[in-house]
């Protein structure tokens, strides 16, 4: 059971809009922590996504969106298309456990 | 361009001990600080441990606290991870990151390619 909270699974079809919710508590996102959120595409390691909640690093297109409010945050993935098929998880920190808290992963599949 | 190396993984029987590197490249490696995060077969990510700069600041998982050692040697570029008292749900890959924040663990912005660890007897 994860501290943060991903639906295991989201779909669309192409150049359709996805969101990916990432509920945490007031431990956590509440507490004012930054999420961020990588996207991991079959057989290879975790790539970094958005960062501080709605940052993109360079080479990540516009497509991809973070927003935070509350105890939760959000990715958004607009004119999707068959590359972005991947799971994708959000991070942030836990003040009751004093530890990285990951989300369970979100599978994105592209139909 | 930036690059961590992973290596030292394997099969070791529960109980046994194992240390992971991983090789820097592309950046000045004693500036950043660095951590260990783990993916078992299937399932999600977990953070393990992370590392300063210069080793004054080291924190641990919970999970992990008392058997696993991180440490660095940044004349050799290369970070490592000591496992000890090895238990089948350790069997995880075993990914290098590096870390944007000089004090705690903030955001991964690159990854190693993962060296996987099989705990078995």
């Amino acid at each position: 059971q994860s501290v943060l909270t991903q639906p295991p699974s989201v779909s669309g079809a192409p150049g359709q809009r996805v969101t990916i919710s990432c509920t945490g508590s007031s431990s956590n996102i509440g507490s004012g922590y930054d999420v961020h959120w990588y996207q991991q595409l079959p057989g290879t390691a975790p790539q970094l996504l958005i960062y501080g909640n709605a940052n993109r690093p360079s080479g990540v297109p516009d497509r991809f969106s973070g927003s935070k409010s509350g105890t939760s945050a959000s990715l958004a993935i607009t004119g999707l298309q068959a590359e972005d098929e991947a799971d994708y998880y959000c991070q942030s920190y836990d003040t009751s456990l004093s530890d990285v808290v990951f989300g369970g992963g979100t599978k994105l599949t592209v139909l | 361009e930036v690059q961590l190396v992973e290596s030292g993984g394997g099969l070791v029987q529960p109980g046994g001990s194992l240390r992971l590197s991983c090789e820097a490249s592309g950046f000045t490696f004693s500036t950043y600080s660095v951590n260990w995060v783990r993916q078992a077969p299937g399932k999600g990510l977990e953070w393990l441990s992370y590392i300063s700069g210069i080793s004054n600041i080291i924190y641990y998982a919970g999970s992990v606290q008392g058997r696993f050692i991180i440490s660095r040697d940044n004349t050799k570029n290369s970070l490592y991870l000591q496992m000890n008292s090895l238990r089948a749900e350790d069997t995880a890959v075993y990914y290098c990151a590096r870390d944007r924040d000089s004090y705690s663990p903030y955001y991964f912005d690159s990854w190693g390619q993962g060296t996987l660890v099989t705990v078995s007897s």
